[in-house]
């Protein structure tokens, strides 16, 4: 039982370039989200899924697609990579109903030159 | 979504009791109250969560007065190792709600 994984674990890109960060939870949870944490500040959230096929924007959408074709599976598109999307991203997963602990992956750490 | 208030930082000595406070004066009925733990590089870890009175587990409480305007997340004789960002969220998560993370209080601990 891995619980999330993300990967990359770390990833440097040009301004410009396009890159999808992976993330997949194998404990069937219905609930996937992704955030973005810059130095010294909260977590805010990217986009987020309540099952396969449906999709929602978060506080900070702009610059990022996902797509939610599995239970499993939510990866995070960046489109053109920017220098203000140099962050550390974070994975999460949870249950829908009742007991809602959520459960987060280590993270990737992007940089964006 | 009810809009949180902790405070920014708090400091500590190892042994101590240490208890952060958290804001939600405009918590709606269904919602819940949860607070999560982050260790530099690593991502959050949930905690504990209630709804009203007291919740006990065997790393924290949680207190939640009545009216449920605030609540109290108590670390008993903390630890070095206890040094973290801790963040309380609120929100009716029964429906699949969105978690919204507010900026945190950064707990030191000294020895």
């Amino acid at each position: 039982n891995a619980g999330v994984t993300q990967t990359p674990k770390f990833q440097v890109l040009k301004t410009g370039q396009s890159m999808t960060l992976q993330c997949a939870q194998d404990m069937n949870h219905e609930y996937m989200s992704w955030y973005r944490q810059d130095p010294g500040m909260g977590l805010r959230l990217i986009h987020y899924s309540v099952g396969a096929g449906i999709t929602d924007q978060g506080e900070v959408p702009n610059g990022y697609n996902v797509s939610r074709s599995t239970t499993e599976d939510f990866p995070l598109r960046l489109l053109s990579a920017a220098p203000s999307q140099t962050s550390v991203y974070f994975c999460a997963s949870r249950l829908t109903g009742g007991f809602t602990e959520a459960f987060f992956g280590q993270g990737t750490r992007l940089t964006v030159v | 979504l009810a809009k949180t208030t902790q405070p920014i930082s708090m400091d500590s000595y190892e042994g101590q009791e240490v208890n952060i406070t958290c804001s939600h004066n405009n918590i709606a009925t269904n919602d819940y109250i949860t607070w999560y733990q982050q260790f530099p590089s690593q991502g959050p870890r949930f905690i504990i969560q209630g709804y009203k009175t007291k919740v006990t587990n065997e790393v924290a409480s949680l207190f939640i007065p009545a009216d449920r305007k605030s609540s109290t997340l108590s670390l008993p004789r903390v630890s070095l190792s206890d040094t973290a960002v801790y963040y309380c969220l609120v929100g009716d998560y029964n429906q699949g709600g969105k978690l919204i993370f507010g900026q945190g209080t950064e707990l030191s601990v000294k020895p």
